[in-house]
């Protein structure tokens, strides 16, 4: 398809194991956006990643969490020793560069449920 | 640092009446601005965003926004409301400049429309 297509759609884990959630954005889009969407704290920025710079980790909750992205395109943001507070939805965009006029183009997020 | 405030949580109107969000924001720049839907178990779709130039400006689906910068403020509006426009709205400042735009949101209002 030509849309965000993020993997997978739902998971449930144990409370201390260790998730990864896949992003594959728009073919040709340079900059890739994970956001986080929970009941409590609503839509938030995670990390941010354009071209070949250094990574923009600013909203990172916790050095539990690290996201790579690998030969510019496909992106996993993982999870270490999950606690409950880390359920939520995990969605990511992609846009054609990071200027500010270029739209962000979302997948339909992954579900995250820690049990 | 970049707010955006959504005072309204819940909306219901009726199929056929006029919608408007309310949606303030706070940036120490220019802002970029932005409206996004979300439909259950769905990403983020964009309906419409403001840079500069005509402070009034004409999204998807019937949409449209107007910029105030003497209120701080980027209320969207529908003149008719359908039934498929049941869903959670979204309004989003983007950082802009070096910062890639990654942004912050409001927390959201829900649309409900009665038939």
């Amino acid at each position: 398809g030509a849309g965000v297509s993020q993997s997978p759609s739902n998971k449930v884990t144990e409370k201390g194991k260790d998730v990864e959630l896949r992003c594959d954005p728009i073919s040709g889009h340079t900059a890739l956006y994970w956001y986080r969407q929970s009941l409590g704290q609503g839509l938030e920025f995670l990390i941010y990643f354009q071209g070949n710079s250094a990574p923009d980790k600013s909203g990172l909750p916790s050095d539990r969490f690290s996201a790579e992205r690998t030969g510019g395109s496909v992106s996993t943001l993982t999870i270490q020793r999950t606690q409950q507070e880390d359920s939520a939805v995990y969605l990511c965009a992609s846009s054609l560069t990071g200027n500010s006029n270029q739209p962000q183009h979302f997948g339909d997020g992954t579900r995250l449920s820690i049990l | 640092a970049q707010s955006v405030t959504q005072p309204d949580i819940h909306i219901t109107v009726s199929e056929g009446a006029s919608l408007e969000l309310r949606c303030n924001y706070s940036y120490g720049a220019t802002p970029y601005l932005f409206w996004y839907v979300q439909s259950p178990g769905q990403g983020l779709q964009l309906l419409l965003k403001y840079f500069s130039g005509d402070t009034l400006v004409q999204g998807i689906k019937g949409f449209e926004a107007e910029f105030k910068r003497s209120q701080s403020s980027f209320n969207l509006r529908k003149p008719s409301v359908h039934w498929s426009d049941a869903a959670e709205y979204f309004c989003a400042v983007g950082a802009g400049g070096a910062a890639g735009n990654k942004l912050t949101f409001g927390g959201g209002t829900r649309v409900l429309v009665k038939p």
